[in-house]
């Protein structure tokens, strides 16, 4: 699966959008760009995926570039609540295991 | 039902105790997983049931023993553990045998964080 490259850390103030970058300039085409957090000690929870198009769901937006090398994570409004490690992760379609990096943490502030 | 209910939240133990560690889920999933995390680390696989057989073991030492009693339980028992396998462990579920990325995605428990001493 390829690699994935994300900051260590990231400030965003509460009700402004939070913009997550990811790079995965190795992808594949066969390989998915999905999206977890975990809230601090809490497990890993599913936000969203996508393959070629940009994707919208409750949670969030996945922005991915045409080349597919980079892709963006929005939370549109955060909150305190969204405080968490954001994890992107890049997964061929018939791979067995999901493997996390290390991730970007984000923190929400006032 | 869309959780993944793990026992105990809390678990300490001395290196000679033997304890275990619990996950259900009720969604009909046929695959389940362990997962290892250790302080400010991503978490890492450790055992993947496929139709409650073993399908993958990430080479984890034999004082950890998988259990998958059936659809909906998966057990992790633990015996002869050291101060390092102190962690959060994780247990997981997918709709799929093989998760078919692209269309399904990992549900995940809230944890059993162990303390060894």
């Amino acid at each position: 699966d390829a690699k994935t490259t994300q900051p260590t850390s990231m400030d965003c103030a509460e009700g402004r959008a939070a913009n997550l970058p990811c790079n995965h300039s190795t992808i594949s085409g066969n390989e998915y760009v999905y999206w977890y957090r975990q809230i601090h000690s809490q497990g890993p929870q599913y936000i969203i995926h996508g393959l070629k198009n940009n994707e919208t769901n409750e949670m969030a937006s996945l922005i991915i570039t045409e080349d597919r090398k980079s892709s963006t994570l929005i939370l549109p409004h955060a909150t305190l609540r969204d405080t968490a490690v954001y994890y992107c992760i890049v997964i061929s379609g018939t791979a067995s295991k999901l493997t996390f990096g290390t991730g970007t943490r984000l923190q929400v502030t006032l | 039902d869309t959780e993944v209910t793990q026992t105990p939240k809390h678990l300490v133990m001395g290196m000679t105790n033997k304890k275990s560690l619990k996950c259900e889920q009720h969604m009909g999933h046929r695959a389940m997983y362990w997962y290892k995390q250790k302080a400010k680390k991503p978490p890492e696989l450790m055992f993947v049931y496929s139709y409650e057989k073993l399908s993958i073991n990430e080479s984890v030492p034999s004082r950890f023993s998988p259990e998958c009693p059936n659809s909906s339980l998966l057990n992790l028992h633990l015996h002869a553990l050291q101060p390092e396998d102190s962690a959060l462990y994780l247990c997981a579920s997918s709709p799929q045998a093989q998760t078919v990325w692209g269309t399904g995605e990992l549900f995940f428990g809230e944890g059993s964080r162990l303390t060894v001493l």
